[in-house]
Protein backbone atom coordinates (compact mmCIF):
# COMPACT_ATOMS: atom_id res chain seq x y z
CA UNK A 1 0.00 0.00 0.00
CA UNK A 2 1.05 3.56 -0.74
CA UNK A 3 2.44 5.59 2.41
CA UNK A 4 3.83 8.93 2.71
CA UNK A 5 5.66 9.82 6.32
CA UNK A 6 6.37 13.39 7.17
CA UNK A 7 7.89 12.83 10.61
CA UNK A 8 8.08 16.72 11.57
CA UNK A 9 4.57 18.53 12.45
CA UNK A 10 6.64 21.53 13.40
CA UNK A 11 9.80 22.83 12.67
CA UNK A 12 11.19 26.32 13.10
CA UNK A 13 14.12 27.99 11.79
CA UNK A 14 15.47 31.65 11.92
CA UNK A 15 15.90 33.53 9.10
CA UNK A 16 18.62 32.91 6.85
CA UNK A 17 19.28 29.29 7.85
CA UNK A 18 19.08 26.27 5.78
CA UNK A 19 15.79 24.12 5.90
CA UNK A 20 15.14 20.82 5.28
CA UNK A 21 11.65 19.19 5.69
CA UNK A 22 11.68 15.29 5.11
CA UNK A 23 9.01 13.34 3.64
CA UNK A 24 9.39 9.13 3.11
CA UNK A 25 7.31 7.08 1.08
CA UNK A 26 6.22 3.59 0.50
CA UNK A 27 5.33 2.27 -2.83
CA UNK A 28 5.87 -0.51 -4.77
CA UNK A 29 5.95 0.58 -8.45
CA UNK A 30 7.21 4.06 -10.03
CA UNK A 31 6.29 7.01 -7.83
CA UNK A 32 5.58 10.62 -8.58
CA UNK A 33 6.28 12.75 -5.88
CA UNK A 34 5.57 16.03 -5.16
CA UNK A 35 5.42 19.08 -2.87
CA UNK A 36 2.28 21.36 -2.15
CA UNK A 37 2.44 24.29 -0.06
CA UNK A 38 -0.28 26.02 1.85
CA UNK A 39 0.52 29.85 2.87
CA UNK A 40 -1.50 31.48 5.71
CA UNK A 41 -5.05 31.97 4.63
CA UNK A 42 -4.43 30.64 1.48
CA UNK A 43 -5.39 27.46 -0.80
CA UNK A 44 -3.26 24.86 -1.42
CA UNK A 45 -0.61 24.56 -4.11
CA UNK A 46 2.02 22.65 -5.92
CA UNK A 47 5.36 23.71 -5.15
CA UNK A 48 7.66 21.20 -6.95
CA UNK A 49 7.60 17.83 -8.89
CA UNK A 50 10.44 15.85 -8.68
CA UNK A 51 9.89 15.28 -12.66
CA UNK A 52 10.52 18.66 -13.36
CA UNK A 53 13.89 18.84 -11.97
CA UNK A 54 13.72 22.76 -11.19
CA UNK A 55 14.11 24.93 -8.10
CA UNK A 56 10.83 26.64 -6.93
CA UNK A 57 11.27 29.92 -4.35
CA UNK A 58 14.84 28.61 -3.65
CA UNK A 59 13.31 24.97 -2.76
CA UNK A 60 14.58 21.85 -4.60
CA UNK A 61 13.98 18.59 -4.07
CA UNK A 62 15.86 15.27 -5.07
CA UNK A 63 13.92 11.83 -5.50
CA UNK A 64 16.23 9.55 -3.51
CA UNK A 65 14.66 5.62 -4.78
CA UNK A 66 17.20 3.95 -2.61
CA UNK A 67 16.23 5.48 0.52
CA UNK A 68 12.59 6.04 -0.39
CA UNK A 69 12.81 9.74 0.31
CA UNK A 70 11.48 13.03 -1.59
CA UNK A 71 13.06 15.91 0.66
CA UNK A 72 12.53 19.19 0.78
CA UNK A 73 15.15 21.90 0.80
CA UNK A 74 16.30 25.45 0.94
CA UNK A 75 20.07 26.81 1.81
CA UNK A 76 18.93 30.12 2.71
CA UNK A 77 14.99 30.53 4.48
CA UNK A 78 13.06 33.00 4.36
CA UNK A 79 10.10 34.76 6.44
CA UNK A 80 7.93 34.55 3.51
CA UNK A 81 8.68 30.37 3.74
CA UNK A 82 6.19 29.89 6.96
CA UNK A 83 3.87 27.75 5.54
CA UNK A 84 2.23 24.15 6.19
CA UNK A 85 4.24 21.58 3.84
CA UNK A 86 2.92 18.45 2.70
CA UNK A 87 4.74 15.85 0.59
CA UNK A 88 2.52 14.22 -1.66
CA UNK A 89 3.01 10.90 -4.24
CA UNK A 90 0.55 9.87 -7.05
CA UNK A 91 0.38 5.75 -7.71
CA UNK A 92 -1.14 4.62 -10.49
CA UNK A 93 -3.92 6.96 -11.20
CA UNK A 94 -4.72 10.35 -10.73
CA UNK A 95 -4.95 10.61 -6.99
CA UNK A 96 -3.00 11.76 -4.69
CA UNK A 97 -1.67 10.19 -1.33
CA UNK A 98 -0.70 13.19 1.40
CA UNK A 99 1.74 13.14 4.08
CA UNK A 100 0.10 14.47 7.58
CA UNK A 101 2.14 17.99 7.02
CA UNK A 102 5.19 20.10 8.66
CA UNK A 103 4.37 23.27 9.77
CA UNK A 104 7.53 25.80 9.00
CA UNK A 105 7.77 28.71 10.89
CA UNK A 106 11.11 31.31 10.13
CA UNK A 107 12.16 33.12 12.46
CA UNK A 108 13.04 36.55 11.72
CA UNK B 1 -9.90 32.63 -14.29
CA UNK B 2 -11.02 32.10 -10.49
CA UNK B 3 -10.00 28.83 -9.52
CA UNK B 4 -11.58 25.86 -8.01
CA UNK B 5 -14.73 27.22 -5.90
CA UNK B 6 -16.04 25.39 -3.30
CA UNK B 7 -19.41 26.24 -1.45
CA UNK B 8 -20.13 26.50 1.22
CA UNK B 9 -16.84 27.49 3.18
CA UNK B 10 -18.09 26.72 6.48
CA UNK B 11 -21.56 24.24 7.27
CA UNK B 12 -22.69 23.38 10.06
CA UNK B 13 -24.94 20.47 10.09
CA UNK B 14 -26.76 18.37 13.13
CA UNK B 15 -26.01 14.84 13.73
CA UNK B 16 -28.31 13.16 11.29
CA UNK B 17 -29.02 15.87 8.95
CA UNK B 18 -27.55 15.76 5.19
CA UNK B 19 -24.66 18.22 4.12
CA UNK B 20 -23.60 18.54 0.78
CA UNK B 21 -20.62 20.74 -1.00
CA UNK B 22 -20.32 21.58 -3.89
CA UNK B 23 -17.18 22.42 -5.66
CA UNK B 24 -16.87 23.99 -8.94
CA UNK B 25 -13.55 23.30 -11.62
CA UNK B 26 -11.18 25.32 -12.73
CA UNK B 27 -12.35 26.61 -16.16
CA UNK B 28 -11.88 24.04 -18.86
CA UNK B 29 -11.29 20.97 -16.72
CA UNK B 30 -13.25 17.99 -16.81
CA UNK B 31 -11.47 16.00 -13.81
CA UNK B 32 -12.64 16.56 -10.30
CA UNK B 33 -11.08 15.31 -7.22
CA UNK B 34 -12.31 14.89 -3.26
CA UNK B 35 -9.98 14.78 -0.38
CA UNK B 36 -10.67 14.78 3.32
CA UNK B 37 -8.69 16.03 6.11
CA UNK B 38 -9.70 15.13 9.69
CA UNK B 39 -7.95 17.57 12.51
CA UNK B 40 -4.43 16.51 12.93
CA UNK B 41 -4.31 14.30 9.51
CA UNK B 42 -3.10 15.00 5.78
CA UNK B 43 -5.62 15.06 3.01
CA UNK B 44 -7.08 11.66 2.33
CA UNK B 45 -8.34 11.03 -1.52
CA UNK B 46 -11.92 10.01 -1.75
CA UNK B 47 -12.67 9.96 -4.89
CA UNK B 48 -11.99 11.04 -8.15
CA UNK B 49 -14.98 12.21 -10.74
CA UNK B 50 -14.90 13.03 -14.62
CA UNK B 51 -17.96 14.25 -15.99
CA UNK B 52 -20.93 12.01 -15.51
CA UNK B 53 -19.04 9.36 -14.61
CA UNK B 54 -16.90 8.29 -11.50
CA UNK B 55 -13.73 6.94 -11.89
CA UNK B 56 -11.89 5.95 -8.61
CA UNK B 57 -13.99 5.80 -5.32
CA UNK B 58 -11.77 3.76 -3.24
CA UNK B 59 -11.27 6.45 -1.07
CA UNK B 60 -15.13 7.01 -0.13
CA UNK B 61 -16.75 5.44 2.62
CA UNK B 62 -18.94 2.87 1.41
CA UNK B 63 -22.17 4.15 3.61
CA UNK B 64 -23.34 7.39 3.42
CA UNK B 65 -21.48 9.13 1.14
CA UNK B 66 -22.05 9.66 -2.71
CA UNK B 67 -20.58 12.14 -5.26
CA UNK B 68 -21.47 13.34 -8.84
CA UNK B 69 -20.34 15.34 -11.39
CA UNK B 70 -23.04 16.15 -13.68
CA UNK B 71 -22.47 17.17 -17.75
CA UNK B 72 -23.72 20.45 -16.43
CA UNK B 73 -22.94 22.26 -12.98
CA UNK B 74 -20.54 21.73 -9.98
CA UNK B 75 -19.71 18.63 -8.37
CA UNK B 76 -21.31 17.67 -5.58
CA UNK B 77 -20.30 15.60 -2.66
CA UNK B 78 -23.36 14.53 -0.24
CA UNK B 79 -23.22 12.74 3.22
CA UNK B 80 -26.69 11.67 4.69
CA UNK B 81 -27.30 11.30 8.32
CA UNK B 82 -23.75 13.14 9.20
CA UNK B 83 -21.92 12.05 12.63
CA UNK B 84 -19.60 13.57 14.50
CA UNK B 85 -16.91 11.43 12.80
CA UNK B 86 -17.49 13.24 10.01
CA UNK B 87 -16.42 16.96 10.94
CA UNK B 88 -13.32 17.34 9.24
CA UNK B 89 -12.08 20.05 5.94
CA UNK B 90 -13.14 18.81 2.60
CA UNK B 91 -10.92 19.98 -0.50
CA UNK B 92 -11.74 19.37 -3.93
CA UNK B 93 -9.59 19.66 -6.74
CA UNK B 94 -9.93 19.85 -10.77
CA UNK B 95 -7.37 19.13 -13.48
CA UNK B 96 -7.66 19.75 -17.01
CA UNK B 97 -8.32 15.99 -18.09
CA UNK B 98 -4.85 15.18 -19.30
CA UNK B 99 -3.24 12.14 -17.62
CA UNK B 100 -0.99 12.76 -14.71
CA UNK B 101 -1.26 16.52 -14.80
CA UNK B 102 -1.46 18.60 -11.71
CA UNK B 103 -4.60 19.07 -9.47
CA UNK B 104 -5.41 22.64 -8.69
CA UNK B 105 -6.65 23.11 -4.93
CA UNK B 106 -10.31 24.93 -4.37
CA UNK B 107 -10.47 26.62 -0.30
CA UNK B 108 -12.07 23.95 0.92
CA UNK B 109 -15.40 23.38 3.41
CA UNK B 110 -15.32 22.97 6.85
CA UNK B 111 -17.79 20.68 8.18
CA UNK B 112 -19.06 20.46 11.80
CA UNK B 113 -21.23 18.14 13.11
CA UNK B 114 -22.78 19.15 16.13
Amino acid sequence: AQRVTQPEKLLSVFKGAPVELKCNYSYSGSPELFWYVQYSRQRLQLLLRHISRESIKGFTADLNKGETSFHLKKPFAQEEDSAMYYCALRAGANNLFFGTGTRLTVIP
Amino acid sequence: NAGVMQNPRHLVRRRGQEARLRCSPMKGHSHVYWYRQLPEEGLKFMVYLQKENIIDESGMPKERFSAEFPKEGPSILRIQQVVRGDSAAYFCASSPGVNRDEQYFGPGTRLTVT
